[in-house]
């Protein structure tokens, strides 16, 4: 079954607001991925957590991985119509003795002009 | 990062016919690539993972005879769907892995990826 659950599974903002959107592990992770999937793209990579409670920004992204290394959050602000999109964690998880990218549920991001 | 070219960008086909989707690693010599389907709203899931010059390693519940990869050089896979049926209709999307550096993982580049309507 999945093990990287994303909340909210939908966001609707105005422009202008922020949006969040949770990462979060029944297992400790090792590191954490986010990737950026535009409608009818496909997934691009954004950023790289490794250690723990790191933070990270691009522009208005604020990137979070918990001190526990189980949770992750990704943060816009003053989200633009450029941010629409589905967002995804991903983490290495081994499954069977090996290791696989697993990717969260993910968040998609409406944006009301 | 690495750049992959993926083709087609999409097929229409009817029930029973073979469709064979190609993944190129434009700018790097990839000993693995992977392949991952992603239903309409929901998340990337992995597939197969494809070696060069080997057999591919299948994620437990993918049909090996129904998904023939190829990986026959260090620059191309292929993914065939074989016998496709309206159920395999799907976004089918294939990626390399690049090293980022000391203690992180591996990165995924993907493809543009190949919408499968199967009729």
């Amino acid at each position: 079954g999945q093990q990287v659950m994303q909340i909210p599974q939908y966001q609707h903002v105005q422009e202008g607001e922020d949006f969040t959107t949770y990462c979060n592990s029944s297992t400790t992770l090792s590191n954490i991925q986010w990737y950026k999937q535009r409608p009818g793209g496909h997934p691009v990579f954004l950023i790289q957590l490794v250690k723990s409670g790191e933070v990270k920004k691009q522009k208005r992204l604020t990137f979070q991985f918990g001190e526990a290394k189980k949770n992750s959050s990704l943060h816009i602000t003053a989200t633009q119509t450029t941010d629409v999109g589905t967002y995804f964690c991903a983490a290495f998880i081994s499954n069977f003795g090996n290791e696989k990218l697993t990717f969260g549920t993910g968040t998609r991001l409406t944006i009301i002009p | 990062g690495a750049v992959v070219s993926q083709h087609p960008s999409r097929v229409i086909c009817k029930s029973g016919t073979s469709v064979k989707i190609e993944c190129r690693s434009l700018d790097f010599q990839a000993t693995t690539m992977f392949w991952y389907r992603q239903f309409p709203k929901q998340s990337l899931m992995l597939m197969a993972t494809s070696n060069e010059g080997s057999k591919a390693t299948y994620e437990q519940g993918v049909e090996k005879d129904k998904f023939l990869i190829n990986h026959a050089s260090l620059t191309l896979s292929t993914l065939t769907v074989t016998s496709a049926h309206p159920e395999d209709s799907s976004f089918y999307i294939c990626s390399v892995s690049e090293t980022s550096g000391a203690g992180a993982k591996n990165i995924q580049y993907f493809g543009a990826g190949t919408r499968l309507s199967v009729l």
